[in-house]
């Protein structure tokens, strides 16, 4: 168990929906980041969060969202889904001034 | 960001050594090597980092070539439970990004 919590495990959607996925770092951490895994793509950085404020974006599509709260939980929002959004969505946490980052059991999306 | 280039499979027996090979031919002065591991149904868990030197922790190895453009995780003895697929990105240090890495199978 790597500390970090997230939810749901899984969900089932349709084309064209919104869906949040939320992350509860580990006690501590004040980074947030979130990962986009899929079979084709692998992993893919999607954004990273410090203490609130928005650090980095990677690959992350204008149809997602991300944001931290002043409690450090953080929320993916994916909205107006497509069947290429399906995969697993990971979010990781890591302490200050580590590299180290500490996954998630991650969460499984399916639009169909 | 640095691409790698990992075996896709390899295979060990329990107690034995296994050595990982990744290529990051790519990779800038300034970032660190990282190695991550996933065990099915799981997220990915740290193994180990690096920058130049080699290092080593209670759970691996890493060897960096002199270059810095290859790597090498080294479990010193193999067990069932480091059946996993192993995972190198030689990129920014916490933008991770990892291909299809390479599946470690572990004969009993």
């Amino acid at each position: 168990d790597s500390g970090v919590t997230q939810t749901p495990k899984h969900l089932i959607t349709a084309t064209g929906q919104r869906v949040t996925l939320r992350c509860s770092p580990r006690s501590g951490d004040l980074s947030v980041y979130w990962y986009q895994q899929s079979l084709d793509q692998g992993l893919q950085f999607l954004i990273h969060y410090y203490n609130g404020e928005e650090r980095a974006k990677g690959n992350i599509l204008e149809r997602f969202s991300a944001q931290q709260f002043p409690d450090l939980h953080s929320e993916l929002n994916l909205s107006s889904l497509e069947l290429g959004d399906s995969a697993l969505y990971f979010c990781a946490s890591s302490a200050p001034n580590t590299d180290t980052q500490y996954f998630g059991p991650g969460t499984r999306l399916t639009v169909l | 960001d640095a691409k790698t280039t990992q075996p896709n499979s390899m295979e060990s027996n329990e107690e034995e050594p296994v050595h990982l090979p990744c290529n990051h031919s790519t990779i800038s002065g300034t970032d660190y090597i990282h190695w991550y591991r996933q065990l099915p149904s799981q997220g990915p868990e740290y193994v180990i980092h690096g920058l130049t030197s080699n290092v080593n922790n209670r759970m691996a190895s890493l060897a960096i070539a002199e270059d810095r453009k290859s790597s090498t995780l080294i479990l010193h003895r193999a067990t069932l439970r480091d059946a996993a697929v192993y995972y190198c990105d030689g990129g920014s240090n916490y933008k991770l990004t990892f291909g299809k890495g390479t599946l470690l199978t572990v004969n009993p």
